[in-house]
């Protein structure tokens, strides 16, 4: 089984100031990593996601995780947030399997608010 | 193009009643998801279906639960005798790709009163 864990259930953070989303993962098998983001009044939208290769991945707006599977963290970054940012951020895995669809073991999220 | 799609938005029934929640995922997705989320929690795994057969149920809490998929695309989540503890945001995704990216829905609150 999987687990993932979100120690941050609230990071306020000043505007243009850099940000780092922790998230930390256990698993006896290799798995996919993904971070989903949502925003006030919305539902789930997928940011970036790790699958194989180049353990950074980046998300077409500026935000960025790295995967380290010694530590088994898939921390988020951004180096400058704006208003448009505040959301919940869910961090989540699945393991890899033949048929490539699997259930999504999700953390329990992260609040980000943009203090203007 | 149209994304996953979640009726009702909203669903107030009284405890002990029967609720059906829909799923309609994006045209051409063979997998189909169901979680929950509760407040302050991030989404729980249900069930999942692969084409018309659910390939995992191993999320759903108790035989109150069902949900079916019978012709491969719409689904079906049903819950019987209803508890104020289902009280929760269910929501929906479909999946194409072997990359298990999945496309959640709105999601259906339900409120047992």
């Amino acid at each position: 089984a999987q687990s993932v864990t979100q120690l941050d259930s609230q990071v306020p953070v000043f505007e243009e100031a850099p940000v780092e989303l922790r998230c930390n993962y256990s698993s006896s098998v290799s798995v996919y990593l993904f971070w989903y983001v949502q925003y006030p009044n919305q539902g789930l939208q997928l940011l970036l996601k790790y699958l194989s290769g180049s353990t950074l991945v980046e998300s077409i707006n500026g935000f960025e995780a790295e995967f380290n599977k010694s530590q088994t963290s898939f921390h988020l970054r951004k180096p400058s947030v704006h208003i448009s940012d505040t959301a919940e951020y869910f961090c989540a895995v699945s393991r890899i399997s033949n048929f490539g669809n699997e259930k999504l073991t999700f953390g329990t999220g992260t609040r980000l608010t943009i203090i203007p | 193009g149209a994304g996953v799609s979640q009726t009702p938005s909203n669903k107030v029934t009284e405890k002990g009643k029967y609720v059906e929640l829909r799923c309609d995922p994006i045209s051409g997705h063979t997998a189909l998801y169901w979680y929950r989320q509760s407040l302050g929690q991030g989404p729980e795994f249900l069930i999942y279906f692969q084409g018309t057969g659910a390939a995992d149920d191993s999320g759903l809490p108790n035989d109150r639960f069902f949900a079916v998929r019978p012709e491969g695309s719409v689904s079906t989540l049903k819950i019987q005798r209803t508890e104020r503890g289902d009280s929760a945001v269910y929501l929906c995704a479909s999946s194409r790709s072997r990359d298990n990216e999945q496309f959640f829905g709105p999601g259906t609150r339900l409120t047992v009163l």
